[in-house]
């Protein structure tokens, strides 16, 4: 079975542009969730959705959004990129057990993106 | 003061030795994460506990709720478990707050 899929790998964009991350959950998996590592830094979390509704948002501006397709994939969109947006995206999905509000979260491989 | 502490740091040892990482957090918690990371960005999930003890492999991780404590232990060390090694607890609010992380290199 695939683990959770991330794509594309690496991509370099310029200040101000915009760009949409892609990520496909362990098949079952109906949780997705984002975060953001800053090279040298610990992730921090960005949105996370379940059964294609936000559950939770992390300190980030409104620059960021997401959004959670019926397959249970999703999208990380960041607009009106800045350098400091140049970072690893890791998605993680998980799948919450009926009267359990947590799971075990398995995690991609990452979405590079560097801003110039 | 930072929600989730690990120690050390860093951590060099020699093959074989027993390796121990310790986890501190001052939030209420539903559950607590182990996550490997290795150079390039890949995260694997080691552990999730809520309570007691887990064992996988050489690998041990505990988590003393009372206390808000946990460690991490790796027994029988090999080059090959050199990575940073993640502590992340997820709050009452579902999201995970992440440890800074103990790079650990293991030689040969």
């Amino acid at each position: 079975d695939a683990g959770v899929t991330q794509s594309p790998t690496h991509l370099i964009k310029t200040r101000g542009q915009q760009v949409t991350l892609r990520c496909s959950p362990i098949s079952g998996h109906k949780s997705v969730s984002w975060y953001q590592q800053v090279l040298g830094q610990g992730p921090q979390f960005i949105f996370q959705y379940y059964e294609k509704e936000e559950r939770g948002r992390g300190n980030f501006p409104d620059r960021f959004s997401a959004r959670q397709f019926p397959n249970y994939s999703s999208e990380l969109n960041v607009n009106a990129l800045l350098l400091g947006d140049s970072a690893l995206y890791l998605c993680a999905s998980s799948s919450p057990r009926y009267g359990q509000l947590y799971n075990e979260q398995f995690f991609g491989p990452g979405t590079r993106l560097t801003v110039l | 003061k930072n929600e989730v502490e690990q120690s050390p740091q860093n951590l060099t040892a020699q093959e074989g030795e027993f390796i121990t990482i310790n986890c501190s957090y001052s939030v209420g918690i539903s559950a607590l994460h182990w996550l490997q990371q290795h150079p390039g960005g890949g995260i694997v999930s080691l552990f999730m506990l809520s309570s007691g003890k887990k064992k996988h492999g050489r690998l041990i991780a505990t988590i003393n709720i009372q206390e808000k404590h946990s460690s991490l232990h790796i027994t029988a060390s090999h080059p090959r478990d050199s990575a940073v090694y993640i502590c992340a607890v997820m709050d009452s609010n579902y999201q995970l707050i992440w440890g800074a992380g103990t790079k650990l290199i293991i030689k040969p």
